[in-house]
């Protein structure tokens, strides 16, 4: 599986874009980028997931480069509760049954 | 739906003693999982299970052994705790699909062995 880099943590201001970024140079074709966060002490909660093209859902959006070595991962307008640590990770779909490595993450700090 | 459940929250034991870790899901989910995290790290995956009757080694099992007798429940068995096995323990569900499926995690066990 590929692994990712990210920074150790990052600080944003209430109400401003959050923009976390991952390296994952070694990705292969068939390998998807997905994002989980974790709020202090509580299991992980999904993101969103890509494989080539942008996306974006109701709580985020996932730009990957035209290469796929690298993406961002945008909070358009972080709140308080958003504070958390970010996970990126690549993770090759093996019939069905994901095998998600994860890494020790971005800490986002949002304040007010 | 309560989505993924574990049970117990909180657990302290001490050394050489077993348990057993419930984990429950009312999402018909077919695949199920379990991660301990241990301070400042990331989750590792310990089982897995893509079905009823079956189950799997992921990265770390060592120490652990895992049941899934019905399709709702999986459950993570310490035969004999060591403190090496103090961490907090994730489980997590998917369901059945060809394309890329999100995780649903439960709220955590926190196990202190001492």
């Amino acid at each position: 599986d590929a692994k990712t880099t990210q920074p150790t943590s990052r600080d944003c201001a209430e109400g401003r874009a959050a923009n976390l970024p991952c390296n994952h140079s070694t990705i292969s074709g068939n390998e998807y980028v997905y994002w989980y966060r974790q709020i202090h002490s509580q299991g992980p909660q999904y993101i969103i997931h890509g494989l080539k093209n942008n996306e974006t859902n109701e709580m985020a959006s996932l730009i990957i480069t035209e290469d796929r070595k690298s993406s961002t991962l945008i909070l358009p307008h972080a709140t308080l509760r958003d504070t958390a640590v970010y996970y990126c990770i690549v993770a090759l779909m093996n019939t069905g049954f994901q095998k998600l490595v994860f890494g020790t993450g971005t800490r986002l700090l949002v304040s007010p | 739906n309560a989505g993924v459940t574990q049970t117990p929250k909180f657990r302290v034991l001490k050394t050489g003693q077993s348990m057993t870790l419930l984990c429950a899901q009312d999402m018909n989910h077919e695949y199920m999982y379990w991660y301990r995290q241990d301070p400042g790290m990331g989750l590792r995956l310990i089982h897995y299970s893509v079905g009823e009757g079956t189950t799997a080694k992921g990265e770390v099992p060592d120490g652990y052994n895992v049941s899934r007798l019905k399709k709702q429940n999986f459950l993570l068995g310490l035969e004999s705790a060591a403190p090496s096995q103090t961490s907090v323990y994730f489980c997590a569900s998917s369901k059945t699909s060809g394309g890329a499926e999100e995780q649903f995690f439960g709220p955590g066990t926190r196990l202190t062995v001492l």
